[in-house]
């Protein structure tokens, strides 16, 4: 069946630290690809997509490309600001008709 | 703002009680969705509706009792519910009219508290 795997973390990074959350999945077939982020005491907030190979999403300074040789959405951000401190789901859908599958969620603190 | 709206934000209720969390979007989407979020868990899908119709329902217990009067609200009804109950309620919503991008947009959650 589809699944998705990450990094379960915590993860805790200094200010302007690189972050790299590793994502992976199963499917077959294109699914599209998603990072939702969730703030504390929030609900969960679409941060990038992609919904074909070697596409490219990016929101905030966040980026993920689509790999469908090696089946990975790595969510990667140059320089962490303590802001970006939440919870990160990576997720994938295969068609409008179908669940979306996510991620179990990686904690990340950022440090001053 | 995502457009899904949930009331109330947080609710403490008693195991014989019955009470009702509201969902509601502004997005024009024809489906809706209860998820269930309890700390160190997975997400939990509990219930889908597509134009109105419930198409998913997961194993979930009966004293939770979905309803969607039209394509804008969602409800969940609660009676009879016990403490590990507790967790965050999560509604979200999407359009299911085909196509593979359409992301799910969600509420702020409704915190539930079973004593």
């Amino acid at each position: 069946g589809n699944s998705v795997t990450q990094m379960e973390g915590p993860v805790t990074l200094s200010e302007e630290a690189f972050l790299t959350i590793n994502c992976t999945y199963t499917a077959t077939g294109y699914p599209s690809l998603f990072w939702y982020v969730q703030y504390p005491g929030e609900g969960l907030q679409l941060l990038l997509k992609a919904t074909k190979a070697d596409d490219k999403g990016s929101n905030k300074g966040f980026e993920a490309t689509y790999r469908k040789e090696t089946t990975s959405f790595h969510l990667e951000k140059g320089s962490v600001q303590v802001s970006d401190s939440a919870v990160y789901f990576c997720a994938l859908r295969k068609t409008s008709y179908d669940k979306v599958i996510f991620g179990p969620g990686t904690s990340l603190s950022v440090i001053p | 703002e995502t457009g899904v709206t949930q009331t109330p934000r947080h609710l403490v209720m008693g195991m014989t009680n019955k009470k009702s969390l509201k969902c509601e979007q502004h997005l024009g989407h024809n489906a809706m969705y209860w998820y269930k979020q309890s700390a160190k868990k997975p997400l939990e899908l509990m219930f889908v509706y597509s134009l109105e119709e419930r198409v998913e329902n997961n194993s979930v217990p009966s004293r939770f009792s979905p309803e969607c009067p039209n394509s804008s609200h969602l409800f969940l009804h609660l009676h009879t519910l016990q403490p590990e109950d507790s967790a965050l309620y999560l509604c979200a919503s999407s359009q299911s009219t085909g196509g593979s991008s359409y992301e799910q947009y969600f509420g702020p959650g409704t915190r539930l508290t079973v004593t």
